[in-house]
């Protein structure tokens, strides 16, 4: 294992649903990460913290709204998300966000938007 | 704007044969490089990079990737296949500017017993 957890593994939800989605890391790491994993796709990086600190927001659309309420600990809450949005989500960390990091990657939730 | 590339969407290879995964970059300043593996229902997990120094780079499970500037390729190699390195393999490069680090789209490497 990574030292990056996340909870649900997998999620179903329908487009009028609010849900979250949590990342833990355990590596004492001071950024994290979210990404968006879809088929025959790059990764798309969603959001970069640093500190607790967004420094990073590539165009996401707002039904995504990230939380990072401590160092160890990102939220990805969701609402009125479209069929589109199903993917599986990402999270990682690393000690940095410098250009030499590692990144450390959590399992994923798989989420299906109906 | 920094670009990872690549080509193969699917890569076969016998047991104990040599393998290679290719990886083009293209970037306006120093590239970093990283290759990262993706196991079924796992989340990424780092291999091997390239900051700066020896152009061939010594990773984890027996991977090496070289770093070709002049070629701008990082192809990751493994002289012997084993049926366990079945995954995808994701290439992705970093040159400090504002897009963060950039993923290519991954390559399936199917390892055939």
């Amino acid at each position: 294992e990574t030292g990056v957890t996340q909870t649900p593994r997998h999620l179903v939800m329908g487009m009028t649903n609010k849900k979250s989605l949590k990342c833990e890391q355990h590596l004492g790491h001071n950024a994290m990460y979210w990404y968006k994993q879809s088929a025959k796709k790059p990764l798309e990086l969603m959001f970069v913290y640093s500190l607790e600190e967004r420094v990073e927001n590539n165009s996401v659309p707002s039904r995504f709204s990230p939380e990072c309420p401590n160092s160890s600990h990102l939220f990805l809450h969701l609402h009125t998300l479209q069929p589109e949005d199903s993917a599986l989500y990402l999270c990682a960390s690393s000690q940095e966000t410098g250009v030499q990091e590692t990144q450390y990657f959590g399992p994923g939730t798989r989420l299906l938007v109906l | 704007a920094q670009s990872v590339a690549q080509p193969e969407d699917q890569v076969n290879v016998a047991e104990g044969n040599p393998l290679t995964v290719k990886c083009t970059y293209s970037v306006s300043g120093n590239p970093y490089l990283f290759w990262y593996v993706q196991y079924p229902n796992r989340g990424l997990q780092f291999l091997l990079k390239y900051i700066t120094g020896d152009n061939l780079v010594k990773g984890s499970y027996g991977f090496e990737a070289e770093f070709n500037k002049s070629q701008t390729s990082f192809h990751l190699k493994k002289p012997s296949a084993l049926v366990s390195d079945s995954a995808l393999y994701f290439c992705a490069v970093d040159s400090g500017g504002y897009q963060k680090v950039t993923f290519g789209t991954g390559t399936k490497l199917q390892v055939i017993p």
